[in-house]
Order: C-alpha cells, then structure tokens, then sequence
C-alpha cells in the first residue's frame, strides 16, 4: 500500500519530442507528489510537485497530470532536450509524515540529438 | 535556494572501520532530516528519519546499530557506518526539511566504497 510505481523503467526520446514518465499509487491518503530529477552522482533535485485538488500543474517545459480517480499521476517533458537526460524519480508524502517520503522506481531518460 | 551539504562525497575505507557523513543545512534550519540509501540504477530507499534532539526513526529492516544517526542542532544531521563491510558500499543521500516552509532539500550524496 506504500509502493508507488513508476514506469517506464527507461525511456529515449528524440530532441524536441515529449517525454512522458507515469506513476500509480495505493494510498489514498498521499496527498503530495513530487517530481525528482537526479544526475549520476548527484542527489536529487525537485523539479514539480502537485497536491491532489488540482489535475494539472505546468512550470515551464514541465507538466504534471495527476488523475485522482485513477490513482495516477505522471509527468510531460515538453520539448525535449538532451540536457534532460537523467533518472527521474515520482515520489508520494502524507503532510503528517513531516517530509517523508516514498520514492517511484525511476526512469532513465535519455534524449538523443 | 536553499543548500543541502554533505561530506564527503566520496569515501573509501577498509572493511571493519566506521565512517561518519556529515549533513549539513547551510542557509536554513531542519527539525528533521532523513537519511536514503541508493543502488546503482536504483531508487532511494528511506533509512531513518531523524529529528533534532531526539533519537531517530529507523525504517523496517534497517539496523540500527550499524548505521548511527546523530542530530545534534538544526543545522548538522550524521550518519556513521559502523564495522564497514563491502556490502555497505552504496550511494548514501540526506534530506533537509526547512523548519520554517516545510520544504524539502537533498544534499549531493556520499559515495561509499568499502574494501
């Protein structure tokens, strides 16, 4: 009930096109999900985060899609560049975990020129 | 935006030695910390979740003993890998929540290798 998983596992995707990471959850009480981006020796860095009152949330080339109902969530890469190239990581929180999150498995994204 | 540092990057030690990993929030004050755990091509896996003042919450499975979680102020959260052994190399990764937004904030991870 506290898994959530991400697919695909790995992910190419040509300069300019979209990238599209999806994750699904149990736990209805998870009521925040965060985007990671990580590098190869580098810790992650939050690029999106929804909370479930709203179904869509856009900052820059970057969008979230989350589906309620369906217990869905994913993330749009719009215009994609090779400087996207990285693992990406969907995570879900409850507010009263104080921070604590649950990881996806992550996608390795990788964007050819 | 707010730093997360940690220390070092990247060690290497000798099996049956113990190593410390310093976490430290630069510009902002954490009640609580966490301390991941990562495999190549892997996710994080949560450790321990530790609180400033008190004595951490480990995950299920995770040993206590073996891997001491120390925070000492708002600012400095450590980790120490007690008797190193090979299968304790990995890639180990904090997180800082600030106090005051609640947001969270991960330092650059520790590359640990034991021999």
């Amino acid at each position: 009930q506290q898994q959530v998983k991400q697919s695909p596992q790995s992910l190419i995707v040509q300069k300019g096109g979209i990238s599209i990471i999806n994750c699904a959850y149990e736990n209805t009480a998870f009521d925040y999900f965060p985007w990671y981006q990580q590098f190869p020796g580098k810790g992650p860095a939050l690029l999106i985060a929804i909370r479930p009152d709203v179904s869509e949330k856009k900052e820059g080339r970057f969008t979230i899609s989350f589906n309620k109902s369906a217990k869905q969530f994913s993330l749009h890469i719009m215009d994609s560049q090779p400087g996207d190239s990285a693992t990406y990581f969907c995570a879900a929180s409850i507010r009263g975990w104080g921070g604590k999150l649950i990881f996806g498995q992550g996608t390795e994204l990788s964007v050819k020129p | 935006g707010a730093v997360v540092s940690q220390h070092p990057s990247r060690v290497i030690c000798k099996s049956g030695t113990s190593v410390k990993i310093e976490c430290r929030s630069l510009d902002f004050q954490a009640t609580t910390m966490f301390w991941y755990r990562q495999f190549p091509k892997k996710s994080l896996m949560l450790m321990a979740t530790s609180n400033e003042g008190s004595k951490a919450t480990y995950e299920q499975g995770v040993e206590k003993d073996k891997f001491l979680i120390n925070h000492a102020s708002l600012t400095l959260s450590t980790l120490t890998v007690t008797s190193a052994h090979p299968e304790d190399s990995s890639f180990y990764i904090c997180s800082a929540r600030d106090r005051v937004n609640e947001k969270l904030f991960f330092g650059s991870g520790t590359q640990l290798s034991v021999l």
